[in-house]
């Protein structure tokens, strides 16, 4: 079945510095890509849609110049956390669109701001 | 309202027997749905899609109600190994929407 990665799997990191995030479809080629946050005992939200050679569309309260999104090739996406802070602790999962039906989740990356 | 409710349970059913899950969706205009299922700490795996003539995968059995906006899972004959948390997804155009999702154990 498709594969979709990401890197790194955990992350800590101080107060204020900035976290890049990877997610690459192994496999296939994804002109769209979608970045999720789920924090503890909630479900996955939907952070922005992220197109290759274009702009990424956010969702409703997620900040663009804070959630920087980078969709540079087709077979990778990057989620940059500028400044980040301890309430951007959290599970960031990236997920690919295959066959025009599902999508397929990468592992996720967990993320701690100290 | 919750775009995607489910009741989080946690269910904890003795191995060996049927559980059942619900889920109701508010967007009429959804055009797909599935379950998925997350083990904790890992990212949300496909389960099944589900539709409207309801369909079946060894020991799941999923189900769609257009009319009252409502999908369940049925899982019969449970294992060790279904325990999880399950998710309800719904999909409008290429956006999926995710219940918070039902906590099950499988006792032994």
């Amino acid at each position: 079945g498709a594969v979709v990665s990401q890197h790194p799997s955990r992350v800590i990191c101080k107060s204020g510095t900035s976290v890049k995030i990877e997610c690459r479809s192994l496999d296939f080629q994804a002109t769209t890509m979608f970045w999720y946050r789920q924090f503890p005992k909630q479900s996955l939200m939907l952070m922005a849609t992220s197109n290759e050679g274009s702009k990424a569309t956010y969702e409703q309260g997620v900040e663009k110049d804070k959630f920087l999104i980078n969709h540079a090739s087709l077979t990778l996406s990057t989620l940059t956390v500028t400044s980040a802070h301890p309430e951007d602790s959290s599970f960031y999962i990236c997920s690919a669109g295959w066959g025009g039906e599902t999508q397929y989740f990468g592992p996720g990356t967990r993320l701690l701001v100290l | 309202r919750k775009e995607v409710e489910q009741d989080p349970g946690p269910f904890n059913v003795p191995e060996g027997a049927t559980v059942a899950f619900n889920c109701t969706y508010s967007n009429s205009a959804s055009q797909s749905f599935f379950w998925y299922r997350q083990d904790c700490r890992k990212e949300p795996k496909l389960l099944m899609s589900v539709y409207s003539s309801g369909n079946e995968d060894g020991r799941f059995t999923a189900q769609l109600n257009r009319a009252s906006q409502y999908i369940s899972l049925l899982i019969r004959d449970s294992k060790l190994s279904d325990s999880a948390t399950y998710l309800c997804v719904v999909k409008w155009g290429e956006k999926l929407t995710f219940g918070t999702g039902t906590r099950l154990t499988i006792i032994p």
